[in-house]
């Protein structure tokens, strides 16, 4: 079965540091990785999505790369801001049959950038 | 604009009840999910749709029932709600990503 586990838990930064979110995962067939945001009461924002045959994606300050043969993906933040604060989810796909694809979730790094 | 809503946003409801969380996507999705996240924990998948008249429950056990009747829409169905039911239901739609709805907090008392 499929674990993801994201390191760390939480993290308090000033505001103007880069910084760089861990997301490990158990079994390498995956088919996609997706970096969400969350923000507190709120649904999940989708960030980046990698392919399982890219290494890395970027978008604006963002950019995330995947060692599938390690089980490993990283997000990287440059020059963070305090509206980069929130939960940061990062998620595998998993094939369901059909064309359909399971998203398993770790349980996010909680993301504080101080002013 | 092609998005995926669902209502309410949040409900207070007394144990017994029966309720209806609502999802809608206008995105032309053949592929619907919902998922449940208990406050501090991880998403789970408890229902998912291929398309019209195609339902299959997830990894995590459920009472909760849906339907797919139209492509747009995937209702979720409690017979009857308990405490244990407490929780954040997020509806989700695929494409090349999953997009996902802004949630339904439900608190069952």
């Amino acid at each position: 079965k499929q674990e993801v586990t994201q390191i760390p838990a939480a993290l308090s930064v000033p505001e103007g540091e880069n910084l760089v979110l861990n997301c490990s995962f158990t079994d390498s067939a995956i088919y996609n990785l997706q970096w969400f945001r969350q923000d507190p009461g709120k649904g999940l924002t989708s960030l980046l999505l990698i392919q399982s045959s890219q290494r890395e994606q970027t978008s604006g300050r963002l950019n995330a790369s995947l060692d599938k043969s390690s089980g490993r993906s990283t997000l990287y933040i440059a020059a963070s801001q305090p509206g980069d604060s929130a939960t940061y989810l990062c998620a595998v796909w998993v094939g369901l049959g059909a064309g359909s694809y399971q998203l398993t979730f770790g349980k996010g790094t909680k993301l504080s950038v101080i002013p | 604009e092609a998005d995926i809503y669902q209502t309410p946003r949040y409900l207070v409801i007394g144990t017994g009840k029966k309720i209806t969380l609502e999802c809608s996507q206008t995105m032309g999705h053949d592929k619907m999910y919902w998922y449940q996240q208990d406050p501090g924990m991880e998403l789970h998948l408890i229902h998912y749709s291929y398309g019209v008249n195609s339902t299959e429950k997830g990894d995590l056990s459920s009472e909760s029932t849906v339907s797919r009747i139209r492509t747009e829409h995937f209702p979720l169905t409690l017979e009857s709600a308990r405490p244990s039911h407490t929780s954040q239901y997020l509806c989700a739609s695929s494409g090349y990503e999953q997009y996902f709805g802004p949630g339904t907090r439900l608190t069952v008392t």
